[in-house]
């Protein structure tokens, strides 16, 4: 069974400083990664899809980087601003398999 | 840009009574999915269905959930007893080829008294 883990689990920086969110899964026969973004009590708005043969993805200041080998991914937020906070959540599609399967989170504040 | 509607936003129902909670993906996606959040906890996995079939489904989806696309357009959960644990958020998704993203709805959050 495919286990997620995201550390940390909160994360709070000022203004400006770049974000760097983790995420790790246990069995690295997947088919993409997903980030998303979700504000509080709200759905969830997909960031960035990483396809298991690419090595990373942009989008804007947005960075995701895949390691599939060691079971890693990388959300790399440029410049963070308070609007960036959030809680960040990786999800991992396995092959042959339709559905994903989450980690838990990392809640993100960017103080002004 | 296309998106994923949920209704109703909140559903507040009484122990033992059913709810059925509806959604309209994307119109050319062909997969469809329902997943609920428990406060403070991870989103999970409940159903996915395909060519008018449950193609998967997980432990938490037992005789009480169903669901149903009756028109071709609407996608159904329905939970016919409902019980204080199916407290959550439930939220729809959808996706059309396979090398493409999961689109979420915002949710219905459904409060069992």
């Amino acid at each position: 069974k495919q286990e997620v883990t995201q550390i940390p689990a909160a994360l709070s920086v000022p203004e400006g400083e770049n974000l760097v969110l983790n995420c790790s899964f246990t069995d690295s026969a997947i088919y993409n990664l997903q980030w998303f973004r979700q504000d509080p009590g709200k759905g969830l708005t997909s960031l960035l899809l990483i396809q298991s043969s690419q090595r990373e993805q942009t989008s804007g200041r947005l960075n995701a980087s895949l390691d599939k080998s060691s079971g890693r991914s990388t959300l790399y937020i440029a410049a963070s601003q308070p609007g960036d906070s959030a809680t960040y959540l990786c999800a991992v599609r396995p092959t042959g398999d339709y559905k994903l399967s989450f980690g838990a989170g990392t809640t993100v504040t960017v103080r002004a | 840009e296309p998106e994923v509607t949920q209704t109703p936003s909140h559903q507040v129902t009484q122990m033992g009574q059913e709810v059925i909670l509806r959604c309209v993906p994307i119109s050319n996606h062909l997969y469809f999915y329902w997943y609920r959040q428990i406060l403070g906890q991870k989103v999970e996995f409940l159903v996915s269905f395909y060519n008018n079939e449950i193609s998967e489904k997980s432990e938490i989806f037992d005789d009480q959930f169903s669901v149903e696309r009756p028109d071709g357009s609407n996608f159904t959960l329905k939970i016919r007893s409902t019980k204080l644990e199916d407290s959550a958020m439930y939220f729809c998704a959808s996706l059309g080829q396979h090398n493409q993203p999961q689109h979420f709805g915002d949710g219905t959050r459904l409060s069992i008294l």
